[in-house]
């Protein structure tokens, strides 16, 4: 079971904005660590997307773009393009788990 | 290009044992953390567990603690996964990934396989 809740679904039109939260708890992102984001195409494994909360690898557009405060985290994608049509995960730590958690998953689809 | 590659993965009955390998390749394995992540047919994915750089520190997910284990030989930069008393539940893709972060609390993982196959079914 997931620690990190994610919205199973949200969709947009191409060049739209879309945003997919990761709401965790006090043991996780309550307690102030970072989140990551991780994108999955179909029968492919995860990239790395975004890490330490905002931070992109190199080659990342920067249409993706993360963002924290508090306990609310976010992965905005700006300028939707159908190559966006994804999976997404969040991934943070749990001190009470003592364990990494990554979120449900959010199926981003292109309209 | 930092890469790596994982084997071992198939077809196993149900109590049955697997042990999964991890090629490291294009940067200093003995200086990172290295994690094993499984995915089940169509759901999400799951931190299994993590092995730290002095390959004496490890942690697991509760769902594989005492039935995992987790092992690393640097000089071969190889990461292990030792399978015990495997369950229809346990049958997923299971990625190698490599950890990186400045505290540990932080990691994330940079680095990621194609995944290895595991299926537990008699």
């Amino acid at each position: 079971q997931s620690v990190l809740t994610q919205p199973p679904s949200v969709s947009g039109a191409p060049g739209q904005r879309v945003t997919i939260s990761c709401t965790g708890s006090s043991s996780n992102i309550g307690a102030g660590y970072d989140v990551h984001w991780y994108q999955q195409f179909p029968g492919t494994a995860p990239k790395l997307l975004i890490y330490g909360n905002s931070n992109r690898p190199s080659g990342v557009p920067d249409r993706f773009s993360g963002s924290k405060s508090g306990t609310s985290v976010s992965l905005a994608i700006i300028g939707l393009q159908a190559e966006d049509e994804a999976d997404y995960y969040c991934q943070s730590y749990d001190n009470s788990l003592t364990a990494y958690v990554f979120g449900t998953g959010t199926r981003v689809t292109v309209l | 290009e930092m890469k790596v590659l994982e084997s071992g993965g198939g077809l196993v009955q149900p109590g049955g044992s697997l042990t999964l390998s991890c090629v490291a390749s294009g940067f200093t394995f003995s200086d990172y953390a290295m994690s094993w992540v499984r995915q089940a047919p169509g759901n999400g994915l799951e931190w299994v567990s993590i092995l730290h750089n002095d390959a004496a520190t490890s942690y697991y997910a509760d769902s594989v603690k005492g039935r995992y284990t987790i092992s690393r030989d640097n000089s071969k930069n190889t990461l292990y996964l030792q399978m015990k008393s495997l369950r229809a539940e346990d049958t997923a893709v299971y990625y190698c990934a490599k950890f990186w972060g400045s505290e540990h609390y932080n990691y994330h993982m940079d680095v990621w396989g194609k995944g290895t196959t595991v299926t537990v079914s008699s």
